[in-house]
């Protein structure tokens, strides 16, 4: 049971370099959520999911595509990489109720240069 | 003002001591709320949930939510060295937020021997 995995752990890009960050769960949660980390700034949401075929912008998603693939699984997407988006990135599931706490998962750590 | 704030930081307490942890907000709305903490490097785990004004009690910690004066706090007793992480307070909307969390900036607490 490995609850909350993400790939990379790391990544290093050039500007103008697109990625993808890969999320999974095997929680069968509903909800799914990206949060980026910045020093000083808590966590701030730039995209969710609150079921498997429906996506929402957050507080923070310009620059940012997402796709909800299935009920597991949940990618974040750069299509043009920018020093502005280097960041610790988590994704978190949640199961449905508004009571209901969600986890995340270990993060991963972007430098754009 | 921002949604949720926490005090600032950083918190410096002694080994046994009790440490105070506190955060306001300004949507009324907000039904749930939840102390996360974060060890450096780490992703963010729940330590507590409140959703009722009043004290909720659990080991060493208490949290305690004042709806009216909109304000949630963390006490944690008998601190120890362990309890040296970033602590992040958290709260959701409820309704249609579809389990969206907002959270502060996080406060620093390190517990010296």
């Amino acid at each position: 049971n490995a609850g909350v995995t993400q790939t990379p752990k790391f990544q290093v890009l050039k500007t103008g370099q697109s990625m993808t960050l890969q999320c999974a769960q095997d929680m069968n949660h509903n909800s799914m959520y990206w949060y980026r980390q910045d020093p000083g700034m808590g966590l701030r949401l730039i995209y969710y999911s609150a079921s498997e075929g429906t996506t929402d912008k957050g507080e923070v998603p310009n620059g940012y595509n997402v796709s909800r693939l299935n009920k597991r699984e949940f990618s974040l997407r750069l299509e043009s990489a920018a020093p502005s988006q280097t960041s610790v990135y988590f994704c978190a599931t949640k199961p449905t109720g508004s009571y209901n706490e969600q986890f995340f998962g270990p993060g991963t750590r972007l430098t754009v240069l | 003002q921002k949604e949720v704030e926490q005090n600032s930081g950083p918190l410096s307490v002694p080994e046994g001591a009790i440490a105070s942890l506190n955060c306001t907000y300004s949507d009324r709305g907000s039904q749930s709320f939840f102390w996360y903490r974060q060890y450096s490097g780490k992703s963010p785990e729940l330590i507590m949930s409140i959703y009722s004004n009043g004290d909720k009690e659990d080991g060493r910690f208490t949290a305690q939510l004042n709806k009216a004066s909109q304000y949630v706090s963390l006490l944690i007793r008998d601190s120890q060295p362990s309890d040296s992480a970033t602590y992040l307070c958290a709260l959701n909307a409820g309704g249609t937020s579809y389990g969206k969390l907002t959270f502060g900036q996080g406060t620093i607490l390190t517990v010296h021997p």
